[in-house]
């Protein structure tokens, strides 16, 4: 099992341009989580999904969209992205029954 | 809206020695779950321990152990016989037990083990 992957691994874009940030996960699980990581703030929930076709807010939604057409597969859109999208994003998921988040290896992000 | 609170944004010690991690949460809810999570310098997100709030024995990992005071919503980690691999950055993590399994991170400690 790869476990939970992410593509890219690293980005750079400039104020403006648009990208989509790819998570995989072959662990059958039904929900998964992009979440950010800035300096000195921990990881935030940006957005979530607890099935195929259903996705939800969470603590820092604005700016991006997101979608989870098929269960295995959870995308990050940035449509215009501005530097203070500067971070690094991480994916997880988990199965319905556990509790234990599995993330994937994180994209760095730099937008100029 | 749960909060977590990990008010020691440094800390450092000596190989072999003991170190305590402290860690307060604040929620409303009476069943839930905690967690600290190890980042290396790898950047992977490792699970280090977990709590369910509604055991009331501590849970233990090897050199890992947790104090879980939940009167008091405090749940710091000790990490025995520190070895310098345990240098990291350790999130304390809160998840209620009902809903989506959201994990909520506090702000992170960077430890640093020294030879």
């Amino acid at each position: 099992n790869a476990g939970v992957t992410q593509t890219p691994k690293f980005r750079v874009l400039k104020t403006g341009q648009s990208m989509t940030l790819l998570c995989a996960q072959d662990m059958n699980h039904e929900y998964m989580y992009w979440y950010r990581q800035d300096p000195g703030m921990g990881l935030r929930l940006i957005h979530y999904s607890v099935g195929e076709g259903t996705t939800a807010k969470g603590e820092v939604p604005d700016g991006y969209n997101v979608s989870r057409l098929k269960k295995q597969n959870f995308l990050l859109g940035l449509e215009s992205a501005a530097p203070s999208q500067t971070s690094v994003y991480f994916c997880a998921s988990v199965g319905r029954r556990y509790n234990e988040q599995f993330f994937g290896p994180g994209t760095r992000l730099t937008v100029l | 809206a749960q909060t977590v609170t990990q008010s020691q944004p440094e800390m450092s010690v000596q190989e072999a020695e003991t170190v305590t991690l402290s860690c307060t949460y604040d929620t409303s809810e009476n069943n839930y779950y905690l967690f600290w999570y190890k980042q290396p310098p790898s950047r992977q997100m490792i699970l280090v321990i977990r709590q369910e709030a509604y055991k009331q024995q501590n849970a233990t990992e090897n050199r890992f152990s947790v104090n879980f005071q939940k009167a008091a919503k405090s749940f710091s980690l000790k990490i025995s016989d520190s070895q310098l691999g345990d240098t990291a950055m350790y999130f304390c993590a809160f998840m209620n037990h009902q809903g989506a399994q959201k994990l909520v991170f506090g702000q992170g400690t960077r430890l640093t083990i020294n030879p």
